[in-house]
């Protein structure tokens, strides 16, 4: 299956800084979407962007993407320490096949 | 409030023992799906429903049954068969079909061999 891989496996900065998470993927997609899980808690959808989409924001989030090096960013400004969590891209590819899901993020704000 | 609950929050299985994981959702979705989810890992797709009556297997459907016989419910059953069943187990649903919609999880299962 094709799968987002999420670049770092960890993250830790400090409370006020931006946070910067990548997401590569391999095959044509159709939407990439990034989630953000708690520990111990179900995921969150946070932000759907289109193939013919190159950035969108939501709040705090920006998330951008590059279908020619197939890749996604996303980017949290001025993060807090309720931003702690994980953070997960996920991808559709053709037909109506569920969402693959990357390994995720790990993001740590210390306040 | 519309939403996915998923029951029990903890669930202990001896060896050999079928356990089944409840999921249930109000929000009126036609699509459900249930993941795992172990240490370090992403969430793997064990299997999903996109109408009542119908469900396909994901990629890790061994060791597993589903049911949907009602639109709100698509409970997991994990049978013996399903080797190192240990892991944190995810329900989802969608208003359709795949990928084109943002999915909404319910806050899941653990699920311990003892």
């Amino acid at each position: 299956s094709q799968q987002g891989e999420e670049d770092p496996q960890a993250l830790s900065i400090q409370e006020g800084e931006n946070a910067t998470m990548n997401c590569s993927y391999k095959t044509s997609i159709n939407n990439l979407q990034w989630y953000r899980q708690n520990s111990g808690r179900g995921l969150v959808h946070l932000i759907l962007i289109r193939s013919n989409e190159r950035e969108k924001h939501s709040g705090r989030l920006r998330v951008t993407l590059d279908t020619s090096k197939k890749s996604s960013s996303l980017l949290i400004t001025a993060s807090r320490a309720a931003d702690t969590a994980s953070y997960f891209c996920a991808t559709g590819g053709s037909g109506n096949t569920p969402l693959v899901f990357g390994k995720g993020t790990r993001l740590s704000v210390i306040a | 409030d519309g939403g996915i609950t998923q029951s029990p929050k903890y669930l202990f299985r001896k060896e050999g023992q079928n356990v089944t994981l409840s999921c249930e959702q109000n929000l009126n979705h036609d699509a459900m799906y249930w993941y795992r989810q172990d240490p370090g890992q992403g969430l793997r797709l064990i299997y999903y429903s996109q109408i009542v009556n119908d469900f396909q297997k994901g990629d890790i459907a061994e060791g597993y049954s589903v049911s949907r016989e009602k639109k709100e419910s698509f409970p997991l059953t994990v049978t013996s068969a399903q080797k190192n069943p240990t892991a944190f187990y995810l329900c989802a649903s969608s208003p359709g079909q795949g990928y084109h919609y943002g999915y909404t999880f319910g806050s899941g299962t653990r699920l311990t061999v003892v």
